[in-house]
């Protein structure tokens, strides 16, 4: 039981690049959340996906786009990279009473 | 303005004090409330999860919530140098999107 993983764990990426960051989980819950945590900003939530085949906008979301095709799986994707997107990222899952975190991604952009 | 507010800090303790934070939120329709602990380059962990107002009690942990004045606490009794972390609050309406406050960095030092 892994729990929620995230891939990759660090990338670079220069202006205008695009990524996909992938996120599992495999604890069967149909709620998954992608988070960026700034300094000072905590945790703000980008996109949010309440089941399969199902995603909804979070607080910042401009920049960014997500897909939930397997319940298992949550990707969010940069189509085109900003310097403001440098932050790490967290993906969760969730069960009633609380949300079970990914070990980040790292995302420099240059 | 963000719905939950929480000192930055850093809050720096010696081991064996009291370590007291807490957060104040504006959603009168927010009933479940957390707090989670975030060591260096890690995830999000919860570590108490609270349901209207009141107290809960797990070890060393206390967790409060005073609805009628939107406050809520943590406190960690007999601190450690393993306690050093950041300590997030968070509280929603329903299960699902949680809003999360800054978190406040605990410095517990031996």
């Amino acid at each position: 039981n892994a729990g929620v993983t995230q891939t990759p764990k660090f990338r670079v990426l220069k202006t205008g690049q695009s990524m996909t960051l992938l996120c599992a989980q495999d604890m069967n819950h149909e709620y998954m959340y992608w988070y960026r945590q700034d300094p000072g900003m905590g945790l703000r939530l980008i996109h949010y996906s309440v089941g399969e085949g199902t995603t909804a906008k979070g607080e910042v979301p401009d920049g960014y786009n997500v897909s939930r095709l397997k319940k298992q799986n949550f990707l969010l994707g940069l189509e085109s990279a900003a310097p403001s997107q440098t932050s790490v990222y967290f993906c969760a899952s969730s069960a009633p009473e609380t949300q079970y975190f990914g070990p980040g991604t790292r995302l420099l952009v240059l | 303005q963000k719905e939950v507010e929480q000192d930055p800090g850093p809050l720096s303790v010696p081991e064996g004090a009291i370590v007291s934070l807490n957060c104040t939120y504006s959603n009168s329709a927010f009933q479940y409330f957390m707090w989670y602990r975030q060591y260096s380059r890690k995830g999000p962990e919860l570590l108490m999860y609270t349901y209207s107002s009141g107290n809960k009690e797990d070890g060393r942990f206390t967790a409060q919530v005073d609805k009628s004045s939107k406050y809520i606490s943590l406190f960690i009794r007999d601190s450690q140098p393993s306690d050093s972390a950041t300590y997030l609050c968070a509280s929603t309406d329903s299960w699902g999107k949680l809003q999360f406050g800054a978190g406040t960095q605990v410095v517990v030092t031996p």
